[in-house]
């Protein structure tokens, strides 16, 4: 079975710091990896994903990750923190089977953006 | 504009009284899932359908229903609600593929007394 792990319940920074957001992964085969973003009383919204390719995936609002397959692991990081950055973050993970693949999701990680 | 919708956006009832949320999209996605969002637990998926009258259940069917008999359309049913399916519900689509990215509704909050 397919798993994801985000290891902080909240991650806190100041603005203009770096921020970084961790999730690893658990998947039979290569995985297909997803950030999304939850802002106050809205839906998830994407952000960026890894199918295959450069490591280094780029995003919206200047966001990136990084797929790291020895370790697992597809941390959300942005150079520069701005306050509105303040939602709640979730990391998925999807299995690279034929027909219809569940999209699994860790549990989210609350990023507090002080100004 | 593209977009999944959900109706009602909040909705408390109570014990045993039927409903139903509605979601709807305007992308012609084939794939359409519903979950379900607590505290502590992320999101986890109730039912999910591939397209027009295939659905198959997700990781947390119990105590719901769904069709999908358009398309377009994809109602959540809740034939008796009880107070643990209290929760944030979620609609999605996407295109087939394992690859391809999830729109999400913007969530109907559902309290059961």
């Amino acid at each position: 079975a397919q798993s994801v792990a985000q290891p902080e319940d909240q991650v806190n920074v100041a603005e203009g710091n770096p921020l970084t957001v961790k999730c690893t992964y658990s998947v039979s085969g290569n995985p297909y990896l997803f950030w999304y973003v939850q802002y106050p009383n809205r839906g998830l919204q994407f952000l960026l994903k890894y199918i295959t390719g450069d490591n280094l995936v780029k995003g919206s609002y200047g966001f990136e990750a990084e797929f790291n397959k020895s370790q697992t692991s597809f941390h959300l990081k942005k150079p520069s923190a701005l306050v509105s950055d303040s939602a709640l973050y979730f990391c998925a993970v999807r299995a690279p089977l034929t027909g219809y693949s569940t999209l699994t999701f860790g549990k989210g990680t609350m990023l507090l953006v002080s100004p | 504009e593209a977009q999944v919708t959900q109706n009602p956006r909040y909705l408390i009832t109570v014990t045993g009284k039927k409903l139903t949320v509605t979601c709807s999209q305007n992308m012609n996605h084939e794939y359409m899932s519903w979950y379900r969002q607590d505290p502590g637990l992320g999101l986890r998926q109730i039912y999910y359908s591939m397209n027009v009258e295939v659905t198959d259940k997700g990781d947390v069917p119990e105590g719901y229903k769904v069709s999908r008999k358009e398309k377009r359309n994809f109602p959540l049913i809740l034939e008796s609600p009880s107070p643990n399916q209290t929760s944030l519900y979620f609609c999605a689509s996407s295109p087939p593929g394992v690859g391809e990215t999830q729109y999400f509704g913007p969530g109907t909050r559902l309290l059961v007394l």
